[in-house]
This record gives C-alpha cells, sequence and structure tokens, in this order.
C-alpha cells in the first residue's frame, strides 16, 4: 500500500461547480499535512497546511480526519484558472523533513 | 532572495555518464531535499538533509549520491545515467521539518 493515496482523476467540472478530493495517509504517528497545487511542467506550489481543526482560505477548505487517515480539499465556485493538479503531502516526522507525495488529482475547470 | 536556485534547467545525457545537479538555496534552510517526478506519478523522495554534513536516503536512493558541505548547496549527483533516471528533478528546502517545502524550478533530464 502507497503511503499517501489520490485518485489520479481527471476531475472534469464546469465554471462555479464544487469539487472535493480526498487523500488517504497510511502512517497514523503522520503530523503535518499539506496540499501543493502543481500546474503542467512546473514546481510544486503550497496551496495550504491542513490543521486538525481544519482550515479556510477563500473557496478552499481543507479537512482533517485523523480516526480515518484521510485529509479532503473542497473547492468552491471553481474558476478555470483552478485547472491544475492537487498534490496531497503528509509529513511522517517532524525531524527529517521527509515530505511523502500522493500521486496527485487532476482538476480541469471547464468554460 | 532568489529562492531555491537548480541548475541546469534542461540536460540529456548518453547512457554511463555521469553528472552532478546544483542546488543552491539563500534562506538559511537547514532542511534540503531532492525528489524526482515520473509521469503518472507523484514526487518520490530520493535523497534529504537535515543539516550541513548530514544526508539521509529517502524512498528511491540508488544511483545518486548526496553531499552538503554547507547549507546553501546540495547538489546531486548521477553516477552512470541509466535510461531509468529519465525524469524531472526537483531541489527543495524548508526551515525545519513541519514546515511547508520552497521548490526550484526543477531540471528535465533525459538520458539517451
Amino acid at each position: 500500500r502507497k503511503e499517501v493515496e489520490q485518485d489520479p482523476g481527471p476531475f472534469n467540472v464546469p465554471e462555479g461547480a464544487t469539487v472535493a478530493f480526498n487523500c488517504t495517509y497510511s502512517n497514523s504517528a503522520s503530523q503535518s499535512f499539506f496540499w501543493y497545487r502543481q500546474d503542467c511542467r512546473k514546481e510544486p506550489k503550497l496551496l495550504m497546511s491542513v490543521y486538525s481543526s481544519g482550515n479556510e482560505d477563500g473557496r478552499f477548505t481543507a479537512q482533517l480526519n485523523r480516526a480515518s487517515q484521510y485529509i479532503s480539499l473542497l473547492i468552491r465556485d471553481s474558476k478555470l484558472s483552478d485547472s491544475a493538479t492537487y498534490l496531497c503531502v503528509v509529513l511522517g516526522s517532524s525531524n527529517t523533513g521527509k515530505l511523502i507525495f500522493g500521486q496527485g488529482t487532476t482538476l480541469q475547470v471547464k468554460p | 532572495n532568489a529562492g531555491v536556485t537548480q541548475t541546469p534547467k534542461f540536460q540529456v545525457l548518453k547512457t554511463g555518464q555521469s553528472m552532478t545537479l546544483q542546488c543552491a538555496q539563500d534562506m538559511n534552510h537547514e532542511y534540503m531535499s531532492w525528489y524526482r517526478q515520473d509521469p503518472g506519478m507523484g514526487l518520490r523522495l530520493i535523497h534529504y538533509s537535515v543539516g550541513a554534513g548530514i544526508t539521509d536516503q529517502g524512498e528511491v536512493p540508488n544511483g545518486y549520491n548526496v553531499s552538503r558541505s554547507t547549507t546553501e548547496d546540495f547538489p546531486l549527483r548521477l553516477l552512470s545515467a541509466a535510461p531509468s533516471q529519465t525524469s524531472v528533478y526537483f531541489c527543495a528546502s524548508t526551515v525545519r521539518g513541519n514546515s511547508p517545502l520552497h521548490f526550484g524550478n526543477g531540471t528535465r533530464l533525459t538520458v539517451t
């Protein structure tokens, strides 16, 4: 089993739609969680950190469920510019900085 | 403040050649790491470092060497390139283990 698993998609949605991605992780001791966004052939960029209490940044909401070992990302009112690959990232151990990436979920927002 | 700088951006090697991918950061980050990304796969950790003089293996270390003689630099060496090492390589750094990563622009390597 992979340490971090995501549905690769693609998710094809119309503009204005709400879309949600889930990501599961296998290490129950994982401590920090992030969502990164990657545009085609570019470096990943941090979208948001995921806190135990959940967090929201504009149209984006991230949630953590430690009991079921998954994190989620909700995008409301999708824009064409949201089209990208969304990477789920989990930190196994804070003293090593070893971040483990999921394979990514591709989102295509259509006009 | 340039962030994380990787060179070269593109490289083509023949099987068996060696080369070094350079990575430098000017943010005084202790943690640095190298990832490779292949089509349909996420980023896989090759090697990482928690500070000058300290390195460790990630998920896919075979065929690669690293060293960390300074805080700023973390070069990745391909000892004898193989076609399986054709990939996009990203270097990243962070101030501490549980902080987000800052990535370089990537090196696109083709081994023929």
